[in-house]
């Protein structure tokens, strides 16, 4: 089973939106199953920004918001600050012979 | 709320057994969830390894499955990891994680939180 294809780095300035595409296919993403993302720091463990596709827990940020057409998932920064610089992963379940898949990784850049 | 603490050798010979634990505070292992192991490559992304509910059932990921063993420890709390005939390129941060389920209609969700710092490994003689 291949990761989940992410961009290998987005970039943006503070105050602009960008977006984070993770493509899967009919067996993962597109096989109704809900993504997660997590942000990652350098050094630090990952931290769930958003479940169920489209819900942020707790804490998190309302600047960050989830979702899903076809067997494509995206993950949304708006107003992109300096904080938001880091390593972001999506995740999906892909069957029971598989297990669960994660995604390339994507590095967000604040220029 | 629950917190994870992975503990363990971070050097261990090729050829021979990685041996982790996760002690689970907070919470009791014993709840709805499952118990999951993570690990990442140095600068590399993340790979699942495998879960394993309070009941002691077990998944794991196809690759890795020969020589993966989790178990868990319900009067300690915790769960653990062993990694049989290991190689430089088991060389990771191995990280345990909380697995949370839920099948809504017509749509499936998991998530893995929370983590527990991290721990690396290195493989090397």
């Amino acid at each position: 089973q291949s990761a989940l294809t992410q961009p290998a780095s987005v970039s943006g300035s503070p105050g602009q939106s960008i977006t984070i595409s993770c493509t899967g296919t009919s067996s993962d993403v597109g096989s109704y199953n809900l993504v997660s993302w997590y942000q990652q720091h350098p050094g630090k463990a990952p931290k769930l920004m958003i479940y169920e596709g489209s819900k942020r827990p707790s804490g998190v940020s309302n600047r960050f918001s989830g979702s899903k057409s076809g067997n494509t998932a995206s993950l949304t920064i708006s107003g992109l600050q300096a904080e938001d610089e880091a390593d972001y992963y999506c995740c999906s379940y892909a069957g029971s012979s598989t297990g669960y898949v994660f995604g390339t990784g994507t590095k967000v850049t604040v220029l | 709320q629950v917190q994870l603490q992975e503990s363990g050798p971070g050097l261990v010979k090729p050829s021979g057994t990685l041996s982790l634990t996760c002690a689970v505070s907070g919470g009791s292992i014993s709840s709805s969830n499952w118990w999951s192991w993570v690990r990442q490559p140095p600068g590399k992304g993340l790979e699942w390894i495998g879960e394993i509910y309070h009941s002691g059932s077990t998944n794991y990921n196809p690759s890795l499955k020969s020589r993966v063993t989790i178990s868990v420890d319900k009067s300690k709390n915790q769960f653990s990891l062993k990694l049989s005939s290991v190689t430089a390129a088991d060389t990771a941060v191995y990280y345990c994680a909380r697995l949370s389920i839920v099948v809504v209609p017509a749509a499936m969700s998991c998530w893995f939180d929370p983590w527990g710092q991290g721990t690396l490994v290195t493989v090397s003689s």
